[in-house]
């Protein structure tokens, strides 16, 4: 399958820390996205990172990709209560496939 | 506001009833997605359309249909609904200039169905 996988599944931190995860996957890509899902909502595009690109950055989210190590990882700086919420990539590849990862769930603690 | 919208936000139907979900856009864009969320797992990918064009996943079942009579519209048919069909079903959106990758998707709230 060339559905990603997350890592944490889940991580929870305090407020102003900063957050990262990762996501893995199995084959080569056009791009990779990021996502956000509220609990019970519908999903947030955040960053598209291009398979020629090594990193993106948009005000508190930093986005590298490694596509030797089929890995990309996003950064969350200065964390807010707001930013709990469920974090998906998802895969653009070859042959129009499209695949969300598994997700990381973060909690935010004020 | 440039948005996607699906209604109803809840729908509960009794097991077998055909159910229909609804999604429409203001963005113009070219392709729409309907994607099935279950409790806790990632949104997995049912069909799109490219235009007019109609794309079923492979393992899609055929319990599941869709129909686009224009741009802005698009209708998921379930039916017969069985009680692993209870899920959120998310419709996406997406300007694709081209057939080879996916661009940004954007999506509405979902429509949670509840089947008894």
């Amino acid at each position: 399958s060339q559905q990603g996988e997350e890592d944490p599944q889940a991580l929870s931190i305090q407020e102003g820390e900063n957050a990262t995860m990762n996501c893995s996957y199995k084959t080569s890509i056009n791009n990779l996205q990021w996502y956000r899902q509220n609990s019970g909502r519908g999903l947030v595009h955040l960053i598209l990172i291009r398979s020629n690109e090594r990193e993106k950055h948009s005000g508190r989210l930093r986005v590298t990709l490694d596509t030797s190590k089929k890995s990309s990882s996003l950064l969350i700086t200065a964390s807010r209560a707001a930013d709990t919420a469920s974090y998906f990539c998802a895969t653009a590849a070859l042959g129009n496939q499209f695949y969300f990862g598994t997700g990381t769930s973060l909690t935010v603690i004020p | 506001d440039a948005m996607v919208i699906q209604n109803p936000r809840y729908q509960v139907t009794q097991f077998g009833k055909p159910v229909t979900l609804s999604c429409s856009q203001t963005l113009n864009h070219n392709v729409m997605y309907w994607y099935q969320q279950k409790s806790s797992q990632a949104p997995k990918l049912l069909f799109h359309y490219y235009d007019k064009d109609f794309n079923n996943e492979a393992d899609t079942p055929d319990n599941f249909q869709s129909r686009r009579p224009n741009t802005s519209f698009c209708f998921l048919d379930i039916r017969s609904p069985g009680l692993g069909d209870a899920a959120m079903y998310l419709c996406a959106t997406s300007r694709e200039l081209g057939r080879a990758f996916r661009e940004t998707q954007y999506f509405g709230p979902g429509t949670r169905l509840l089947v008894l």
